[in-house]
């Protein structure tokens, strides 16, 4: 089992290109997410998903969209990269709550600079 | 949601246990109580979650008050693997999304 896969590990951007951050997951689970993580401070949710076709903001979504088309996939797209998005970012997923409550899997983070 | 209070930062020696607390003093019924870990220069991991029991898994243990306002996470021997910043979040049961809302955790620091 793969688990949660991020791609790439490592970008730089020039400030106003755009990218998208690609998260995939093979356990079949319904919820994902993406969070952003800047120096010394926790996780912050920017955009999450209960399935296929169903996306909702979290707490930081401003310049940055998502779509959920499969299952498996939830990519993230910055349209135009700022500074300020320079963070580590990391997807997760979970089996849907109601079957049964359990942790959320981690990819391994893509490492975003946008000078 | 409901907030969880943690100490910025521990130390232990290592082979001895850890006690990490956590305060949550708002929690509702339907909170689940869940730590997660973050080694250095890696995505969080799910260390054990419990409601109101006392749990127990192959990386640690769950104490939780019988009032639920707060909960302790035991590592039964520390070792130089477990230093990390350690988070305490509640996860809410039930319809809608469940997210996971970090705070900035306890970094706990094992002296070998």
């Amino acid at each position: 089992n793969a688990g949660v896969t991020q791609t790439p590990k490592f970008q730089v951007l020039k400030t106003g290109q755009s990218m998208t951050l690609q998260c995939a997951q093979d356990m079949n689970h319904e919820y994902m997410s993406w969070y952003r993580q800047d120096p010394g401070m926790g996780l912050r949710l920017i955009h999450y998903s209960v399935g296929a076709g169903i996306t909702d903001q979290g707490e930081v979504p401003n310049g940055y969209n998502v779509s959920r088309s499969t299952t498996e996939d939830f990519p993230l797209r910055l349209l135009s990269a700022a500074p300020s998005q320079t963070s580590v970012y990391f997807c997760a997923s979970s089996p849907f709550f109601g079957e049964g409550i359990g942790g959320y899997t981690f990819g391994s983070g893509t490492r975003l600079t946008v000078v | 949601d409901a907030k969880t209070t943690q100490p910025n930062s521990m130390e232990s020696n290592e082979e001895e246990p850890v006690h990490l607390p956590c305060n949550h003093s708002t929690i509702s019924g339907t909170d689940y109580i869940h730590w997660y870990r973050q080694l250095p220069s890696q995505g969080p991991e799910y260390v054990i979650h419990g409601l109101t029991s006392n749990v127990n898994n192959r990386m640690a243990s769950l104490a939780i008050a019988e009032d639920r306002k707060s909960s302790t996470l035991i590592l039964h021997r520390a070792t130089l693997r477990d230093a990390a910043v350690y988070y305490c979040i509640l996860r809410r049961w039930g319809t809608g999304a469940n997210n996971l809302f970090f705070g900035t955790g306890t970094r706990l620091t094992v002296i070998p």
